[in-house]
């Protein structure tokens, strides 16, 4: 059972546009959230996080939103760029340290490709 | 080094012989995870180490996989008699510590194939 799902496989998008990737969730205990940005043949990138306690975090470009009602969290890049393509992970964990508290739980990803 | 390590950076073995994969960590990073990859797949938990133990064994999926960490440093998985449902990306990640909002750092993985 997906405990963090992208069900977006893929997104094409115009340079200069916004880009606009989905995550949804189920477990309720997770608080920590996480967009990773993976090339190929290179490991995952930490992009931006946001924790549970806030609904918007940014950082130049990228936004992360987190609508915790709904258990949905969206990536805006503004403009896109076409070194923004990517494959792009969202995680989620339920912070702590005690047993799989701390674990990254991934979804599938979202392939992103900008067009110049 | 600066980053995460990892070798092989691509491993093709046969069916049913034994691979051991390396992760080094970014030094002073005390929390090492290992999760793999498999085609159309997200990432996948197999193991977190504190340290050189490892507390969270829950993502293991068979007894034939198991991992070790020396000196608080460099892991190891081993996976032995290998099936071809074992090829995947196995990804190492460190942290400085298992905390909130720690970010773990991915190495570029180890591409694994089993024929």
């Amino acid at each position: 059972d997906q405990q963090v799902k992208q069900n977006s496989p893929s997104l094409s998008v115009q340079e200069g546009r916004i880009s606009i990737l989905n995550c949804d969730y189920t477990n309720s205990m997770f608080d920590y959230f996480l967009w990773y940005k993976k090339y190929p043949a290179e490991g995952p990138t930490f992009l931006i996080s946001i924790s549970s306690i806030k609904d918007k975090n940014e950082d130049g470009r990228f936004t992360v939103f987190l609508n915790k009602s709904a258990k949905h969290l969206s990536l805006h890049i503004v403009p896109s760029q076409p070194g923004d393509s990517a494959v792009y992970f969202c995680a989620a964990r339920v912070s702590g340290y005690g047993g799989s508290q701390g674990n990254l739980i991934f979804g599938k990803g979202t392939k992103l490709s900008v067009k110049p | 080094g600066a980053g995460v390590s990892q070798s092989p950076s691509n491993k093709v073995t046969e069916k049913g012989k034994d691979v051991e994969l390396r992760c080094d960590p970014i030094s002073g990073h005390t929390a090492l995870y290992w999760y793999r990859q498999s085609l159309g797949q997200g990432l996948e938990f197999l193991i977190y180490f504190q340290g050189n133990s490892a507390p969270d064994k829950s993502g293991l999926p068979s007894d034939r996989f198991s991992a070790e960490r020396t000196g608080g440093s460099v892991s190891t998985l081993t996976i032995q008699r290998t099936q071809q449902e074992d090829s995947a990306v196995y990804l190492c990640a460190s942290s400085l510590k298992r905390a909130d909002q720690e970010t773990q750092y991915f190495g570029p993985g180890t591409r694994l194939l089993v024929l």
